[in-house]
C-alpha cells in the first residue's frame, strides 16, 4: 500500500489550492479515505472524509464550506479541493486509508501518505 | 464530548522500556483507540489498534518491541528495547458514531 500526496505550495490568503493523493497497492474504490493535516508545532487534526463509494462526505467545523473532498477511482486518485484559504491553513497534509472495507463511517487509519505542505502566506 | 489525553513528553534510555498513555474521556471508556508513530521528517505510521479489553492487533511489519494494553479508560503502548529509531511523536486516535475522529494531542518520546 502506497499513499503519495501532491500539489502543495505557497498560496495568498484567500486563493485556492488543490492537493492530490494516489493511491497503489490496494482496491482504492473499496476503502474510505480521510485528509488530516499537521499545522507548524502543533498535533495531528482531522480534515475530511470520504466514504468508499463518494457518497459520503464529512467535514471538520474549521473547513466546512471552504474545502471539498472528492474521489476518483478510475485514476485511484483523492483530492482536497482548498479554498478561501487562510493562514491558519497553512499545514503539512497527509491523506490516510480508513480500515473498514466498504465503509461508510469512520474507523482507525491504517495506512498514512508522507505528506504535503501548504503554507498560506501574503 | 470525545476527547484523548495525552502527556506532552516521555523519556527513557536507550536499551530500556516506556509505557505511553492516552486516556479516554468520560463516558467514552469502552472505547478503541489506535497508535500512531510519527517520525521526524516522515508520515505518521500506524502501530497498532487497542481495544477495552487490551486486546491489540498490529499494522503491517511493527516489531514485536511495541505492544498494547488497557486499564480502564487507559490505553498504553509499551516500546521495550528502545532504540534510537523510536525517538518520534506518539499519537492514539479514536473514532465515534458515524464520523467523528478525535486525535490525542500527542506524546514527543526522547530517547536518552
Amino acid at each position: 500500500v502506497q499513499l503519495v500526496e501532491s500539489g502543495g505550495g505557497v498560496v495568498q490568503p484567500g486563493k485556492s489550492l488543490r492537493l492530490s493523493c494516489v493511491a497503489s497497492g490496494f482496491t482504492f474504490g473499496t476503502y474510505a479515505m480521510h485528509w488530516v493535516r499537521q499545522a507548524p508545532g502543533k498535533g495531528l487534526d482531522w480534515v475530511a472524509f470520504i466514504s468508499y463509494d463518494g457518497n459520503g462526505k464529512y467535514y471538520a467545523d474549521s473547513v466546512k464550506g471552504r474545502f471539498t473532498v472528492s474521489r476518483d477511482d478510475s485514476k485511484n486518485t483523492l483530492y482536497l479541493q482548498m479554498n478561501s484559504l487562510r493562514t491558519e491553513d497553512t499545514a503539512v497534509y497527509y491523506c490516510a486509508r480508513d480500515s473498514l472495507f466498504e465503509g461508510r463511517g469512520a474507523s482507525k487509519f491504517d495506512y498514512w501518505g508522507q505528506g504535503i505542505l501548504a503554507t498560506v502566506s501574503s | 464530548q470525545l476527547v484523548l489525553t495525552q502527556s506532552p513528553s516521555a523519556s527513557a534510555s536507550l536499551g530500556a522500556s516506556v509505557k505511553l498513555t492516552c486516556t479516554l474521556s468520560s463516558g467514552h471508556t469502552t472505547y478503541a483507540i489506535a497508535w500512531h508513530q510519527l517520525q521526524p521528517g516522515k508520515g505518521p505510521r500506524y502501530l497498532m489498534k487497542v481495544d477495552n479489553d487490551g486486546s491489540h492487533s498490529k499494522g503491517d511489519g511493527i516489531p514485536d518491541r511495541f505492544s498494547g494494553s488497557s486499564s480502564g479508560a487507559e490505553r498504553h503502548l509499551t516500546i521495550s528495547s528502545l532504540q534510537s529509531e523510536d525517538e518520534a511523536d506518539y499519537y492514539c486516535q479514536t473514532w465515534g458514531t458515524g464520523v467523528l475522529v478525535v486525535f490525542g494531542g500527542g506524546t514527543k518520546l526522547t530517547v536518552l
